[in-house]
């Protein structure tokens, strides 16, 4: 089993529509986690750390479900600039691996 | 600004040659990767080293090796390319915790 899995999409949203992605990860002692974001032949880039009490940060609201072992990442009002694939990472050990999920694509569409 | 630069952006080699990628990292950061991105796998990682001359395995070491002889430096080495090897290789360093991670541009490696 994947120690994180997301579904890839493509998510194909109109501009100023909200959209959330999940994802759920096997460890269940894992000790943080984010979101990166990841645009096209390019690195990736943290976004977002995720609390246990939630965080939010502009348009964006991260969430975090230890009982069913997931994590969510929300956007309100997309933009054209949020076309990118988003990348759910955990830190399963409390060391500095970290384990990526394949990524979500989302395309904002005018 | 973290800089981390890698040494080539893409690379084209034979199946057999030596391949040695480089990466380096401004930030006097003790923590460094090596990963690979595959379509629909996501990005596993190679090898980590956490200080000079230290190393890790990680998910997938098999046909890599690595050097790490100073702090800002480190090495991704194929010893023997093979084509399925083809892929991005993305360096990463990191301080302490592990929202510190950064990333390099990546090179793209095409083996033929």
């Amino acid at each position: 089993r994947k120690e994180v899995e997301q579904d890839p999409g493509p998510f194909n949203v109109p501009e100023g529509a909200t959209v959330a992605f999940n994802c759920t990860y096997s460890n269940s002692a894992s000790q943080s986690f984010f979101w990166y974001r990841q645009d096209c032949r390019k690195e990736p880039k943290l976004l977002m750390s995720v609390y246990s009490s939630g965080n939010e940060d502009g348009r964006f609201t991260a969430q975090l479900n230890r009982a069913s072992q997931y994590i969510s990442l929300l956007i309100r009002d997309s933009k054209l600039s949020d076309s990118a694939t988003y990348l759910c990472v955990v830190n399963p050990t409390g060391a500095n691996n970290l384990f990526f999920g394949t990524g979500t694509r989302l395309t904002v569409i005018p | 600004d973290v800089k981390v630069t890698q040494s080539s952006r893409y690379l084209v080699k034979r199946t057999g040659e030596k391949v040695f990628l480089e990466c380096v990292q401004d930030m006097d950061h003790e923590n460094m990767f090596w990963y690979r991105q595959d379509p629909g796998l996501g990005l596993r990682l190679i090898y980590f080293s956490y200080d000079v001359k230290m190393k890790e395995k990680g998910d997938i070491p098999e046909g890599y090796s690595v050097s790490r002889e100073k702090k800002e430096r480190f090495s991704l080495i194929l010893e023997s390319a093979s084509t399925n090897q083809t892929s991005m290789y993305l360096c990463a360093s990191g301080g302490e915790g592990p929202e510190t991670q950064y990333f390099g541009p990546g090179t793209r490696l095409l083996v033929l």
